[in-house]
C-alpha cells in the first residue's frame, strides 16, 4: 500500500486496549477541529469533529477532549479493535475558510 | 450519495511534462480543496475552490493551478514536473454551510 508517513510516531496499543492519541495545534484563533483517520491507500476519513465553544465530543467509541488553554487536542478510541489500525490527523480550521492545517498524524498499531 | 471521486488513481509522469488531475466533489457541494501528501511534509493545502472562483491558495509555486467548473468538478494542473512534485494529490468537498471536509481516494503521482 501507499506510505502516507515514514517516520510518524508510532502508538502500539493491545486490542482492547484503550487508545489515546494527542495533537498540539498551532493557530490560538482555530475554532473547528477535526480528526482523521487514513488507511493504507486510501483519503483521510472524517472521524469526529469539536469546535471551540466545547471541550469535549464523544462518538461511537471515539471522544475528542479539547484544551484551549495549551492548545492541545487528543482522540481517545475505547476498546481499541484491529480495524483501527491507520494513521490518525487532526486538522484545525479558522473561521468559514475551507483551509485545514494538518498535524503530522499518529500512527496507531492494534497488537493481538 | 457517491463520495469524492478522483481521476486517475495513478499516474507516472516524466520530469518536464505536465500532468491534469480531476475531483468531482459530493453532489450538492460546491466548495473542493486540493492538498498534497509527502512522507516529508505531510498534508499541505494548495488552494480551494468555491462556486468557480478560487477563494484560498496555499503556500505552492505558480506551477500549481487549478480551476472550477459550473457543475463544481474541479481539475487542478502541475506544469513542468519536477521529482518533488511526486505525492498523493487528495480533493476534499465541503457541504455549504461549512463541516468537515470529504476526502477522495487520492491521485498518486510520480514523476520519473
Amino acid at each position: 500500500g501507499e506510505s502516507v508517513g515514514l517516520h510518524l510516531p508510532t502508538l502500539s496499543v493491545q486490542e482492547g486496549d484503550n487508545s489515546i492519541i494527542n495533537c498540539a495545534y498551532s493557530n490560538s484563533a482555530s475554532d473547528y477541529f477535526i480528526w482523521y483517520k487514513q488507511e493504507s491507500g486510501k483519503g483521510p476519513q472524517f472521524i469526529i469533529d469539536i469546535r471551540s465553544n466545547m471541550d469535549k465530543r464523544q462518538g461511537q467509541r471515539v471522544t475528542v477532549l479539547l484544551n484551549k488553554t495549551v492548545k492541545h487536542l487528543s482522540l481517545q478510541i475505547a476498546a481499541t479493535q484491529p480495524g483501527d489500525s491507520a494513521v490518525y490527523f487532526c486538522a484545525e480550521r479558522t473561521g468559514t475558510a475551507s483551509k485545514l492545517t494538518f498535524g503530522t498524524g499518529t500512527r496507531l498499531q492494534v497488537t493481538l | 450519495k457517491a463520495g469524492v471521486t478522483q481521476t486517475p488513481r495513478y499516474l507516472i509522469k516524466t520530469r518536464g511534462q505536465q500532468v491534469t488531475l480531476s475531483c468531482s466533489p459530493i453532489s450538492g457541494h460546491r466548495s473542493v480543496s486540493w492538498y498534497q501528501q509527502t512522507p516529508g511534509q505531510g498534508l499541505q493545502f494548495l488552494f480551494e475552490y468555491f462556486s468557480e472562483t478560487q477563494r484560498n491558495k496555499g503556500n505552492f509555486p505558480g506551477r500549481f493551478s487549478g480551476r472550477q467548473f459550473s457543475n463544481s468538478r474541479s481539475e487542478m494542473n502541475v506544469s513542468t514536473l519536477e521529482l518533488g512534485d511526486s505525492a498523493l494529490y487528495l480533493c476534499a468537498s465541503s457541504p455549504p454551510w461549512g463541516g468537515e471536509a470529504f476526502f477522495g481516494q487520492g491521485t498518486r503521482l510520480t514523476v520519473v
